[in-house]
């Protein structure tokens, strides 16, 4: 089936660490975005790719640190910097149409 | 500035009652769309329907229809009798030309249908 994979879905981190959440798609999209979502709060996008070997910052990129090797796979790092890691994190790609995109399930990122 | 408005934090109606989703958005740009998407229990947003800035025709869905008014800025998401499997926090969301299609998110309306 085609989608977009995120892993793992919960993840713990102690205070310091840094940690990477996976996301791989397989609908052949050249576009790629990460967002946060905090309790009852939209969407915040943190960085989009639209493009292998190339991305950008949206608008909370501070703490956070992306790769685009493949254009499959879109992996964000949440870094020791990120001074409130706890949330929920979607990655998403971009279909044909203008700004229709296709979420994964998401991975919930607890720092203990 | 680009901005999206969702008033309603929280709904609850009781199935098969209609009920209207909110939405009013801020944009200085003549080319845009419009988005609903559905995030039930699962985490995953589902999209539902995307306008642009030039096409003001309603459109109907099965159950579901959606009102875009330029004039008032709404773009205003009705469920006609509602289901139990309708509960779930709905997101109404705005793009732009030039904006390499990032979304705007507005901060979601949760939807509950008691039987």
């Amino acid at each position: 089936d085609g989608g977009i994979t995120q892993s793992p879905k919960y993840l713990f981190r102690k205070e310091g660490q840094n940690v990477t959440l996976s996301c791989e798609q397989n609908l052949n999209h050249d576009a790629m975005y990460w967002y946060r979502q905090d309790p009852g709060q939209g969407l915040r996008l943190i960085y989009y790719s639209q493009i292998v070997n190339d991305f950008q910052k949206g608008d909370i990129a501070e703490g956070y640190s992306v790769s685009r090797e493949k254009k499959e796979s879109f992996p964000l790092t949440v870094t020791s910097a990120q001074k409130n890691p706890t949330a929920f994190y979607l990655c998403a790609s971009r279909g044909p149409g203008p700004g229709e995109l296709f979420f994964g399930e998401g991975s919930r990122l607890t720092v203990l | 500035a680009q901005k999206v408005t969702q008033a309603q934090t929280e709904i609850s109606v009781v199935e098969k009652e209609d009920v209207t989703l909110d939405c009013v958005y801020e944009t200085r740009d003549t080319t845009y769309y419009l988005f609903w998407y559905k995030q039930p229990p699962s985490g995953e947003l589902v999209f539902l329907i995307r306008r642009n800035s030039f096409d003001e025709q309603n459109e109907i869905s099965g159950r579901y229809s959606w009102n875009f008014q330029k004039s008032t800025s709404s773009f205003n998401f009705t469920i006609t009798a509602s289901q139990v499997v309708d509960s779930a926090v709905y997101f109404c969301a705005l793009t732009w030309m030039d904006s390499s299609y990032k979304l705007i998110f507005g901060s979601g309306t949760r939807l509950l249908v008691r039987p």
